[in-house]
C-alpha cells in the first residue's frame, strides 16, 4: 500500500481562523491531490500538484491555498475558515507517481474538519 | 467543469441479488474512466481503469463495461453480498489533463 499520512485526523476550529492540513507521502511520487468529500457531492478536487512548487486549481479551489516545498509534503491551507468548509478532506497520490490515463489514485485516511 | 453523473444515487438490494449502476460522462476528450469502491470509515480504493471503447473489466463478482462513443459505463455486481455494501464512485480523466473528476457516487446497501 502507498505510504500516505494525513494530519491531523480530526480538527475542530472556529470561523475566521487559519487551518493547515498536511499530507505526507513516502513514495517519492510527483503527483499529489487534495479532495473534499461532502454528502451529495462525492469527491471534489480542490488543488493538485505535479511537482515541487508546481500546483494547479481543481473544481472548488476558492478559499483554499496549497504549497509543495518538498516532494513528500503537500499542504492545504484554509486562510480564514468558514462553516461551508466543514468537510472530510482526502489527500491522494497517483499509483506509480506518473501521470497518464491508467494511473489509479491511492488515498490517505482523511481529515475530518469541523468549522464552528 | 466536467459533469460526471451517476445513477441511482442509492440502492438497497437483498443478498444474492445482482445489481448494476451507471456512470455518464461527456464523451469529448475522453482519456480514461475509473471506478472506485468506498466503504464507510475507510478510504476509496480503485477497482478498475478503462480506456478503450468496449473495454470490459472483471474482479470476482464485480465487472464493468465502457462505451466512450455514447459516454457511459456500467458497473455490475453479481450475487450481491453484505460486504459489497459501499459507495461506488466513477471518475473521468480527460485528455491533456492531470485531473480526475469524480461523480457523486452510488451508495449500495446489501441486506442479509
Amino acid at each position: 500500500d502507498a505510504g500516505i499520512t494525513q494530519s491531523p485526523r480530526h480538527k475542530v476550529t472556529e470561523t475566521g481562523t487559519p487551518v493547515t492540513l498536511r499530507c505526507h507521502q513516502t513514495e517519492n511520487h510527483r503527483y499529489m491531490y487534495w479532495y473534499r468529500q461532502d454528502p451529495g457531492h462525492g469527491l471534489r478536487l480542490i488543488h493538485y500538484s505535479y511537482g515541487v512548487k508546481d500546483t494547479d486549481k481543481g473544481e472548488v479551489s476558492d478559499g483554499y491555498s496549497v504549497s509543495r516545498s518538498k516532494t513528500e509534503d503537500f499542504l492545504l491551507t484554509l486562510e480564514s475558515a468558514t462553516s461551508s468548509q466543514t468537510s472530510v478532506y482526502f489527500c491522494a497520490i497517483s499509483e506509480t507517481g506518473r501521470t497518464g490515463p491508467n494511473e489509479k489514485l491511492f488515498f490517505g485516511s482523511g481529515t475530518q474538519l469541523s468549522v464552528l | 467543469i466536467l459533469n460526471v453523473e451517476q445513477s441511482p444515487q442509492s440502492l438497497h438490494v437483498q443478498e444474492g441479488d445482482s445489481t448494476n449502476f451507471t456512470c455518464s460522462f461527456p464523451s469529448s476528450n475522453f482519456y480514461a474512466l475509473h471506478w472506485y469502491r468506498w466503504e464507510t470509515a475507510k478510504s476509496p480504493e480503485a477497482l478498475f481503469v478503462m480506456t478503450l471503447n468496449g473495454d470490459e473489466k472483471k474482479k470476482g463478482r464485480i465487472s464493468a463495461t465502457l462505451n466512450t462513443k455514447e459516454g457511459y459505463s456500467y458497473l455490475y455486481i453479481k450475487g450481491s453480498q453484505p460486504e459489497d455494501s459501499a459507495t461506488y464512485l466513477c471518475a473521468l480523466r480527460s485528455y491533456n489533463t492531470d485531473k480526475l473528476i469524480f461523480g457523486t457516487g452510488t451508495r449500495l446497501q446489501v441486506f442479509p
